[in-house]
């Protein structure tokens, strides 16, 4: 496609519910990054992936949060049992090689998670 | 570890002002530095970067030199319109972390007609 998508855009849930979130990333792009952004705050890294493998998982808060990539493309963040301090908008991004100096990234339009 | 301060915000102009958002970071080795801006209802874009010590970055009016001697990575322009109405995150890349790049909390930046 011509840029990265995501989806849903917006996400109501309730706490305790499971959600997954979705990233398209440039068709090519065979680095995919996940990032939260809370109100008021920067982006906080969550995971990156190279191909379908997941080198640096060092963002993810707790172990009820998981991530998978297939096909070198479509990624898939899933957020179990969720918490009402999980409400953020999730970001994507993709680029174009692996994670290096001076790399670009690109971002999709985020998905809004409210947990009430 | 590396991290990226930015000005916090708002910060708010008149059309025709000149803009100066602060950026100094901290990291070892020979980061690269972006700032990306984040236009209402969209998501992050490049603006623009530098790779290299006083290497200066520009796009659309706005510029940003790579100041090894004082960390820094400034954004100027010279003249804002209603339009640059965005937040700008301030981030960097290195070989010390990874190549992560990290992002500054972002500066929102009003501009009043």
């Amino acid at each position: 496609g011509a840029g990265v998508s995501q989806s849903p855009s917006n996400k109501v849930t309730e706490k305790g519910k499971d959600v997954e979130l979705r990233c398209d990333p440039i068709s090519g792009h065979t680095a995919l990054y996940w990032y939260r952004q809370s109100l008021g705050q920067g982006l906080e890294f969550l995971i990156y992936f190279q191909g379908n493998s997941a080198p640096d998982k060092s963002g993810l808060p707790s172990d009820r949060f998981s991530a998978e990539r297939t096909g070198g493309s479509v990624s898939t963040l899933t957020i179990q049992r969720t918490q009402q301090e999980d409400s953020a908008v999730y970001l994507c991004a993709s680029s174009l090689v692996r994670r290096g100096p001076g790399e670009t990234q690109y971002f999709g339009p985020g998905t809004r998670l409210l947990v009430l | 570890g590396n991290s990226v301060t930015q000005m916090e915000g708002p910060v708010t102009l008149s059309e025709e002002a000149f803009l100066t958002i602060n950026c100094t970071y901290t990291a070892t080795g020979y980061p690269s530095l972006f700032w990306y801006v984040q236009y209402p209802g969209e998501g992050l874009q490049l603006l623009l970067k530098a790779t290299k010590a006083d290497d200066k970055g520009s796009n659309k009016g706005f510029e940003a030199t790579y100041r090894k001697e004082t960390t820094s990575f400034h954004l100027e322009k010279g003249s804002v319109q209603v339009s640059d109405s965005a937040v700008y995150f301030c981030a960097l890349s290195g070989r010390g972390g990874g190549f992560k790049t990290i992002f500054g909390a972002g500066t929102r930046l009003f501009v009043k007609a």
